[in-house]
């Protein structure tokens, strides 16, 4: 099977502007969940989507938002962009049917807000 | 609320040395525990999870991890280290309830030649 793939995989926007980041599951897997990892804070958890439906909700502003579409792809979207969002932005699928089930991340997509 | 504990930042080990990253969590009743390595440029990879049963859990790549639940710890072992398991390592824990996946802090493995 193919692995998550995430486009693009290097973004640099200036402040104020806004990006949209896309992630693709491995076939079969409806859980897609987002991270955000930064040397300061290092893997901070964002959203998790589940058939369409946000499951689980970290702290992160509103400005952070993400959708998954029917075929399980996902976009998170950040809006009015601060330097602070410069990160590397990770995405995670998993068949998401039961809490002991493991994740399989991306190569993520590295952000630098300028 | 749940949490996890990665108490060093670095682990420095020469190559053919066993090698521990230790790991301690925090949750209500009884946890799912995972070991993620990451290496440079890369996203994370999942070596090994408990879920329940025997302690001592086999993952990826020769990892091993015993699960201790009277100190509430998760360490990542390997007999034997290689310079290629130089990366960074992340524990990981989730309730049997609550669904979200919440990381440590990162240790940071180098092997040395």
């Amino acid at each position: 099977k193919a692995g998550v793939t995430q486009t693009p995989r290097y973004l640099i926007k200036t402040r104020g502007q806004q990006v949209t980041l896309s992630c693709s599951p491995i076939s079969g897997h409806r859980s897609v969940s987002w991270y955000q990892q930064t040397p300061g804070q290092g893997l901070q958890f964002l959203f998790e989507y589940f058939s369409e439906t946000q499951r689980n909700k970290g702290n992160f502003p509103g400005r952070f938002s993400g959708r998954q579409f029917s075929n399980s792809r996902s976009e998170m979207n950040v809006s009015t962009l601060e330097l602070g969002d410069s990160a590397l932005y990770l995405c995670a699928s998993s068949d998401g049917t039961g809490a002991s089930y493991e994740q399989y991340f991306g190569p993520g997509t590295r952000l630098t807000v300028t | 609320a749940q949490s996890v504990a990665q108490p060093e930042d670095q682990v420095n080990v020469a190559e053919g040395n066993p090698l521990t990253v230790k790991c301690t969590y925090s949750v209500s009743g009884n946890p799912y525990l995972f070991w993620y390595v990451q290496y440079p440029n890369r996203g994370l990879q999942f070596l090994l999870k408990y879920i329940t049963g025997d302690n001592l859990v086999k993952g990826s790549y020769g990892f091993e991890a015993e699960f201790n639940k009277s100190q509430t710890s998760f360490h990542l072992k390997k007999p034997s280290a290689l310079v290629s398991d130089s990366a960074l390592y992340f524990c990981a824990v989730r309730d049997r309830s609550f669904q979200k996946l919440v990381f440590g802090t990162g240790t940071r493995l180098l092997v040395s030649p």
